[in-house]
């Protein structure tokens, strides 16, 4: 069965917190996502990586980075949490020439105090 | 502009009733799909169903089917005979294409309610 695993559920951080999200996929897709979800704003992409590496900007990438070491791995990482990142954060996969179906994992509940 | 709406925040249906979320979207790509997610309380995204531009049906999947209007752009899902267990955010995405592969847009979801 596909696999998008997150490393965490829930996270409690305090403000000016560095904060790593990491997300692990066993498919071996070439792209990952970072998504955000919010109450009516649906998903709102922040980062996307089509290769080791490789690394593009979504929709809202101010106040994240990524890195992509090894294929399997897509970190997110907030440098310097602040209160208005609190939010569900979704990573997914898809391989390159597939119908764009996107692979989720369970998602990561960030509260920023 | 916005590139996916769905225009019901919440919807309410009874019980074996069929239910209509609405999804439009817009696009000048002529190539594109549009996918349904389910997303229950527990926060997983579930794959519902998927509807090519260029598929000359409508997508079904079980109780699941894909009201494609190309012509008014809209991607309405249809469920039949709801059941209790349908009670969640449902999210309509399109996909587009640039150079690095293919990239999923998502609206702002539906919360459907099943009433017992």
């Amino acid at each position: 069965d596909v696999k998008v695993t997150q490393s965490s559920r829930y996270l409690v951080k305090r403000t000016g917190e560095k904060v790593f999200l990491e997300c692990v996929q066993d498919m071996d897709h070439e792209n990952m996502f970072w998504y955000r979800q919010d109450p009516g704003l649906g998903l709102r992409l922040i980062y996307f990586s089509y290769d080791v590496k490789m690394k593009e900007k979504g929709d809202i990438p101010e106040g994240y980075s990524v890195s992509r070491e090894k294929k399997e791995r897509f970190s997110l990482i907030l440098e310097s949490a602040s209160t208005n990142q609190t939010s569900m954060y979704l990573c997914a996969s898809h391989v390159k020439s597939s119908t764009g179906e996107l692979f989720f994992g369970e998602g990561s509940r960030l509260t920023v105090l | 502009a916005q590139k996916i709406t769905q225009t019901q925040p919440g919807m309410f249906v009874q019980e074996k009733e069929a239910v209509t979320l609405d999804c439009t979207y817009d696009t000048s790509d002529p190539s594109y799909g549009l996918f349904w997610y389910k997303q229950p309380s527990s926060g997983e995204m579930i794959f519902l169903i998927y509807q090519g531009s260029y598929d000359q049906q409508n997508a079904t999947e079980g109780r699941y089917s894909l009201n494609f209007q190309k012509a008014r752009k809209s991607a309405n899902l249809v469920i039949s005979a709801s059941q209790l267990g349908d009670s969640a955010m449902y999210f309509c995405a399109m996909r587009e294409v640039n150079n690095a592969g293919n990239m999923l847009t998502f609206g702002g979801g539906t919360r459907l309610m099943v009433k017992p």
